[in-house]
This record gives structure tokens, sequence and C-alpha cells, in this order.
């Protein structure tokens, strides 16, 4: 069985560009959770959707990042314009409807705004 | 609202000394607790975890925890590292009914031989 997959694993942008990151969870997970580490932090929550709905943003730094998870499957974040401060690496986790509370991730994605 | 403290931002052990590694949490109710680990250029990979069952878990790669209320802790030790045992270990909370992970700065295991 496929883990959570991650693209791009490292994407270096200028400041004032775009980016996109996507997700592909484990199939058959209804969850599906995003969470960023800035350098020397912790890892925080940004965001969860069960299948295709928003369950809680509360962690989304501002309204340049938006998330999508369309058709309850693949997810996107993007983030625009990206800020010297977006840059850390954006991990994706999945997990089935009924678990333990165990998330899987994946191995991220490192982002750079210079 | 609940949060992880992580004592120790690096630990330095030699090849087959004692592991321990320190977590303590904060919770308003009862929490589900996870040892991660994160190896370098990989993702996260869940060690153990304690979901109200027995106190002491044990995980993958000889590692173990106690989950002790009165302490509100959930130490992770291995008898005897190893050096593929070099990685960062990040302790994690969450709440039951909720599978939102607060984590832990993390810990950077250092195994010297």
């Amino acid at each position: 069985e496929a883990g959570v997959t991650q693209f791009p694993s490292h994407s270096v942008i200028e400041k004032g560009q775009t980016v996109t990151l996507r997700c592909d969870p484990i199939s058959g997970h209804d969850n599906l959770y995003w969470y960023r580490r800035v350098m020397g932090k912790e890892i925080k929550f940004l965001l969860h959707f069960v299948k295709e709905s928003k369950q809680d943003e509360s962690g989304m730094p501002n309204n340049r990042f938006l998330a999508e998870r369309t058709g309850g499957t693949y997810s996107t974040l993007k983030v625009q314009p990206a800020e010297l401060e977006d840059s850390g690496v954006y991990f994706c986790a999945s997990s089935p409807r009924d678990g333990t509370g165990e998330l899987f991730f994946g191995e991220g994605s490192r982002l750079t705004v210079l | 609202a609940q949060s992880v403290t992580q004592l120790g931002s690096h630990v330095s052990v030699s090849e087959g000394a004692l592991v321990l590694l320190r977590c303590n949490y904060s919770s308003s109710v009862p929490p589900y607790l996870f040892w991660y680990v994160q190896y370098p250029n990989q993702g996260l990979q869940l060690l153990l975890k304690y979901t109200s069952a027995a106190t002491l878990v044990k995980g993958i790669n000889g590692f173990e925890a106690e989950f002790k209320k009165s302490e509100t802790s959930f130490h992770l030790t291995k008898p005897s590292a190893h050096m593929s045992d070099a990685a960062e270990y990040f302790c994690a909370v969450s709440v039951r009914g909720y599978s939102t992970l607060t984590f832990g700065k993390g810990t950077m295991l250092l195994v010297s031989p």
C-alpha cells in the first residue's frame, strides 16, 4: 500500500511568487492534515480536511494560504504571494475515519523563499 | 487546549548507553500520546502511542514509553542506543475524539561510537 506522497520535495522561489504543494493521502483515508515546521520551531498544525470539507483551518497563518481537497482525494496548498517567513517544511498527513489517532505522514515539501 | 514540552533540544549518548528523551504534556482531558521519529531526509514515522490501554507502551526498534498521569509525563526510553537511532524525536498529544496533533519542539538524538 502506498504511503502519503508529497510533491515537490523541495521548491525554491522568490518572494512574491506563487507555489502550490500537493499531497496524495493513503487511499481511503478521509482525514487529511497539513502541518508546517519553520526552522528551529515546532511542527504546527495548519488545517484538517474530512473528505473534501475543511474541518478545522484555525492554524492557517493568513489569507495568502489556500488549501483545497477536490473530490476528497488529493489536496493542494497554495501560497500566494510567498513571503520570506513562509520558508519551512510542509508536512501532509492522513488518517482513516475511525482511526486511533495515529497520523501517517509524508516526507514533507521543503519550501525556500528567497 | 493541550501542549507538549520536550526537555532538551539535543541529547547525546554513546552507543550501548541508555536513551532517555523527556516529554511532559498538558491536557484538560484524557490525552492520546505519541512519539514520532524523523530520520534524515525522511518523513515522520510513528514509534509508539498511548491510547488509554496499558501505561507502559512498547514501540518499534526497542523503544518504550511510560504514561504517568501524576507526573503528566510520557518519557521515551531505550536500554541500549544504536548508531541507527540517531534522528529527531517528537512527542505529540491529541485529545480523544479529535485527531489533530500538537507537537513538542523535537529532540535531536546524537549517538557516538
